[in-house]
């Protein structure tokens, strides 16, 4: 089958450093999507990874491991407004235009 | 930009009414997809659809219609609401292809609570 697992909850200090990590297991694998969501709001797009290795975007940045079925996402330089739940999404085998969502990680930033 | 967007932000319904919830997205995009999103259980799929008049169950389909006239809207139906059906509804759109086009675009959510 397929299944995604994502820690609940993590904490952070502003200004730091935080890695989120997400653990899939699939079969065929097309790829993973980070969403970003505020309390109460839509999940956004942050990216999309289909090979091995790091992508940076911003302070945003984002790892996969095919081989390790995972993935992460670090975010630099923490600012309150990052305060948000982090969704991991991988395709379906069915059908890639649906995805499979984690639970989502909620971080909390502190002052 | 793509923008998707729902008809209400929050909706407020009695046991057993009918309720309509309407999708709206500017982008061109084949597939839509209606979602349900409850704490602890995250993003449900509830129904999708790939083309006009074309749909298929997700996940949780009891309970819930969906109709697709034109290719910007995609309308969730609930024929008979009741008290387990609050939750936060997102409908969220994409491309059809592959790989980052699979990228999905959600719109604001309503937050419906059936009394």
């Amino acid at each position: 089958g397929q299944n995604i697992d994502q820690p609940t909850e993590m904490t952070a200090t502003e200004g730091a450093i935080v890695q989120i990590n997400c653990t899939y297991q699939t079969s065929g694998f097309n790829g993973l999507f980070w969403y970003q969501q505020h309390a109460g709001e839509a999940p956004t797009f942050l990216s999309y990874n289909v090979l091995d290795g790091l992508e940076e975007k911003g302070r945003f940045s984002s790892f996969l491991s095919r081989s390790k079925g995972y993935s992460y996402l670090l975010l630099k330089e923490l600012q309150m407004k990052d305060s948000a739940s982090y969704l991991c999404a991988i395709p379906r085998k069915d059908s890639s235009y649906k995805l499979i969502f984690g639970s989502g990680t909620r971080l909390l930033v502190r002052p | 930009d793509v923008k998707v967007t729902q008809s209400s932000r929050y909706l407020v319904k009695r046991t057993g009414e009918k309720v309509f919830l309407e999708c709206v997205q500017d982008m061109d995009h084949e597939n839509m997809f209606w979602y349900r999103q409850d704490p602890g259980l995250g993003l449900r799929l509830i129904y999708f659809s790939y083309d006009v008049k074309m749909k298929e169950k997700g996940d949780i389909p009891e309970g819930y219609s969906v109709s697709r006239e034109k290719k910007e809207r995609f309308s969730l139906i609930l024929e008979s609401a009741s008290t387990n059906q609050t939750s936060m509804y997102l409908c969220a759109s994409s491309l059809i292809g592959r790989g980052s086009t699979d990228t999905q675009y959600f719109g604001p959510g309503t937050r419906l609570t059936v009394l």
